[in-house]
């Protein structure tokens, strides 16, 4: 079946200008995760939503990232203002409930460029 | 939760067993362990998963002492396929929720 999808597969964007990064995980996966992967570096925990709550969002690094999943299904992550050291690559993952609960599929991530 | 930490590459020949291992110290007991295989330009893929002991699927197996402090992933018969990133992945379902990717492996299987 379909994998974890995310759009755009590139962003680029000027310093200050807001993007919206969007993830589209397996259907009827309850759990999803935001993280963010710089050049050459593992990825870093963002965020965690179980359905449309978010249960964690220790991982944002500064109030002008805002994420959502507002049906429990699509998410978007939201980064207003940005700057130069927001240039990553963005990825979603999401889980099923039940026996594979900790297992994560992760989309190809959004590659975020800030000129 | 754990920090994680691995070396950074190895060089392998291809049909030979490779193991990387993972180092989280600080692992509490309900942190589980998840090896991913990252290419470049996609999201990491999922191999394997264990808590304590030994585990084994048909693509790798990940051995946990008893103290869990630190893990090995071993893949038997690497090909130059098998060419990519390695990570461990330290994770907390319950409570306090953390996920804490290692610092990778960056793998090469040669001719």
């Amino acid at each position: 079946g379909a994998g974890v999808s995310q759009s755009p597969r590139y962003k680029v964007a000027k310093r200050g200008q807001d993007v919206a990064l969007r993830c589209d995980p397996i259907s009827g996966h309850v759990s999803l995760f935001w993280y963010q992967q710089a050049l050459g570096q593992g990825p870093e925990f963002l965020t965690y939503f179980q359905n449309e709550a978010q249960l964690d969002k220790s991982g944002l690094p500064s109030d002008r990232f805002f994420a959502e999943r507002p049906e429990g299904s699509v998410s978007t992550l939201k980064i207003q203002r940005t700057q130069q050291e927001d240039s990553a690559v963005y990825l979603c993952a999401s889980s099923p409930a039940g026996p594979d609960a900790d297992t994560q599929y992760f989309g190809p991530g959004t590659r975020l460029t800030v000129l | 939760l754990a920090k994680t930490t691995q070396p950074i590459s190895m060089d392998s020949y291809e049909g030979q067993e490779v193991n990387i291992t993972c180092s989280h110290n600080n692992i509490a007991t309900n942190d589980y362990i998840t090896w991913y295989q990252q290419f470049p330009s996609q999201g990491p893929r999922f191999i394997i998963q264990g808590y304590k002991t030994k585990v084994t699927n048909e693509v790798a197996s990940l051995f946990i002492p008893a103290d869990r402090k630190s893990s090995t992933l071993s893949l038997p018969r690497v090909s130059l396929s098998d060419t990519a990133v390695y990570y461990c992945l330290v994770a907390r379902r319950t409570g306090t929720y953390k996920y804490i990717f290692g610092t990778g492996t960056r793998l090469k299987v040669l001719a």
